[in-house]
Formats: C-alpha cells, structure tokens, sequence
C-alpha cells in the first residue's frame, strides 16, 4: 500500500524553511526520502532505519516515528536547488523473504523562488 | 552519475509489440529494482531481484516479466504492448536486498504508438 505525502505542493521563497510528511498504514523496516528533478532520476537524501539508524547527507534532516509509522523530512534555509519532487519510500519485508518492497508515495513538489 | 547504466534511453514502438529494457547495476551492488513512473506520476514498483532471485513483487502486469542474470545484470521484457503502457522506467540497484540506499539509472522512455 503506498505511503501518503503531504503537502501535495509547496512553494518557498530562498531561505524559508519546510516540512514534508510521510505516513504508512503498515508496519515499516524503514523509510527513504529521494530528491527528483524534472525529466532526470531521483536521488538518494536519506534513509532511516528501524532502530533509529540514519544514513543520508549531512544536510539533510528527517525523523521516523516507528509507532505511528510517520517520517518527516525537514528543508531548513531552502536554496533555489531545492526544487524539485520529493518522494518517500517505505519499506516493508517482502512476499517471498529476504527481500525488500519499496513502495514511493505520489510525492511532493517543491519550488524555491528567488 | 549513480552508476547504474540503462539501455536504451529511448524506444518507441507500436501497440501489440514487445520490447526489452536492460539495466547494468553498480558495481558491487546484488540488488536490482524496476519502477514505472508514467507522466508526471508517482514511481510505481515493478520487482526486485538479489543476486539472481526474485524476492520481491509489485503491481506487476502477467505481459511483463525480468530476470537477473549471473553478471547480475537485469532485462524487464514488457510484451503485447497496450498505449497504457508508455512510461519512464526506471532501474534502481542498491548493495543489499534491504535496508540500503537505492541508486537509480537514468531511465528508459518507452512510448507505444
């Protein structure tokens, strides 16, 4: 089932700051957050493990909430290559064991103006 | 560059046919992802392989099916094509099955006619 994201757009002015919100109703062994510009693939920002592990940009800021199944991804002082759309990924064991399904929300589209 | 190499960038075809999509991951990464992304929608999970064996299964059509080979590289053969099925796909690879960053190839544009 595929995590629910919210805002579904913001814009921010250079600076500003945001919050992007990442919700699933299943029992997750972590969270992905990716960056996609138009017309190009997405990016790794970062992931966060169940268990409170974290690996991702030293800029980057987010939080896992493992019992309400709830990450967030935090942009503080927004620059102009910000923009783009951000996805959260949510990972749960799959079907067949061992490996894993990685399921992206819709997204949030992000632009920073001048 | 990620390093995951798809191939090809582009492809175009009619509706009725089958096309195959190929996908070199990083070295050093045993894990290889499929994802459709239609226009201006979300990435929709296809399969995952690890080193060679399918362990994971999305909404995928019974027309399309992958494999990983032994150099652990990856082919997602789309048959029977339907107009529905113009999209970008994308390969993304990551060292291990779970819990690793994903790293993704810059898509192949498939657009049936």
């Amino acid at each position: 089932q595929q995590p629910v994201q919210s805002p579904q757009a913001v814009i921010l002015r250079e600076g500003e700051d945001a919050v992007i919100n990442c919700s699933s109703s299943k029992a997750l062994y972590s969270v992905h957050w990716y960056r996609q510009k138009h017309g190009e693939a997405p990016v790794f920002l970062m992931i966060l493990l169940k268990g409170g592990e974290q690996k991702g940009h030293e800029k980057i800021s987010a939080s896992f909430n493992e019992k309400k199944q709830q990450s967030s991804l935090y942009l503080t002082a927004s620059q102009l290559s910000y923009s783009g759309t951000y996805f959260c990924g949510t990972e749960t064991m799959g079907s067949t064991g061992g490996g894993n399904k990685l399921t992206f929300g819709t997204g949030t589209q992000l632009k920073v103006e001048l | 560059d990620s390093g995951v190499t798809q191939t090809p960038k582009h492809l175009i075809t009619a509706t009725g046919q089958r096309v195959t999509l190929r996908c070199s991951p990083r070295s050093g990464d045993l894990s290889v992802y499929w994802y459709q992304q239609s226009l201006d929608q979300g990435l929709q999970f296809l399969i995952q392989y690890y080193n060679g064996e399918e362990r994971a299964k999305g909404n995928i059509l019974e027309r399309f099916s992958a494999q990983q080979f032994p150099d652990l590289h990856s082919e997602l053969n789309l048959s029977s094509l339907e107009l529905g099925d113009s999209a970008l796909y994308f390969c993304a690879s990551s060292v291990v099955g779970v819990g690793s960053p994903l790293h993704f190839g810059n898509g192949t544009r498939l657009t049936v006619t």
